[in-house]
């Protein structure tokens, strides 16, 4: 079935250092990829979206790149700010379903 | 603008008593669904209704499972009896979907469920 796979956590960063999140999807039929991050104690917020190859989606610093040879969706900044701290989930659209990602865990220290 | 509301925040009760989970998705959205997420599993879907009509319900565990759509603006969840391996934090999500435009999902901020 579609799927997703992302990078495994936990990932510890520096403040002001650079952040890549790998996703990789399956690539049937012509998905909308998003990156949603989830604060603790909160729902998952939609970061960024992309809805067709070569898309690029931005939202507060970060950025991820829908790209179709490689059915890869990664998640960059490349400034991390201690507020970043989370956990990060790659999703594709299948029909009505999102698939998710397992989530990656951020930690960004001071 | 108001987001998905979900209702309690934090549940706890013991083994055996009947759950009830709600939801109020964002108004205009003709798309609902429940999500469960544990450390184990992830998240996984429950159930999705559309237009008030449950379309997909395959994700839910087993009988003692059930959910409701009465109208546009409200939605609940039921666990009876409830088990202490129901114990996880449920999300509810709307969305204005339409087919073939990929539009995301609004999350609520979950209710999390503690069964002694």
């Amino acid at each position: 079935g579609d799927s997703v796979t992302q990078m495994e956590g936990p990932v510890t960063l520096s403040e002001e250092a650079c952040l890549t999140i790998n996703c990789t999807y399956t690539a049937t039929g012509y998905p909308s990829l998003f990156w949603y991050v989830q604060y603790p104690g909160e729902g998952l917020q939609l970061l960024l979206k992309a809805t067709k190859a070569d898309d690029k989606g931005s939202n507060k610093g970060f950025e991820a790149t829908y790209r179709k040879e490689t059915t890869s969706f990664h998640l960059e900044k490349g400034s991390v700010q201690v507020s970043d701290s989370a956990v990060y989930f790659c999703s594709r659209s299948n029909d009505y379903k999102l698939s998710f990602g397992a989530g990656t865990t951020v930690t960004v220290r001071a | 603008d108001a987001g998905v509301i979900q209702s309690p925040r934090h549940e706890v009760t013991e083994m055996g008593q009947e759950v009830t989970l709600r939801c109020k998705p964002i108004s205009g959205h003709n798309s609902l669904f429940w999500y469960r997420q544990t450390m184990m599993r992830g998240l996984e879907l429950l159930i999705y209704f559309n237009n008030n009509v449950p379309i997909d319900d395959s994700g839910m565990p087993e009988d003692r499972f059930s959910a409701k759509m009465p109208n546009a603006s409200f939605s609940t969840l039921k666990i009876q009896p409830s088990e202490p391996r129901d114990s996880a934090v449920y999300f509810c999500a709307s969305s204005p979907w339409d087919r073939g435009q990929g539009q995301p999902q609004h999350f609520g901020d979950g209710t999390r469920l503690s069964i002694l």
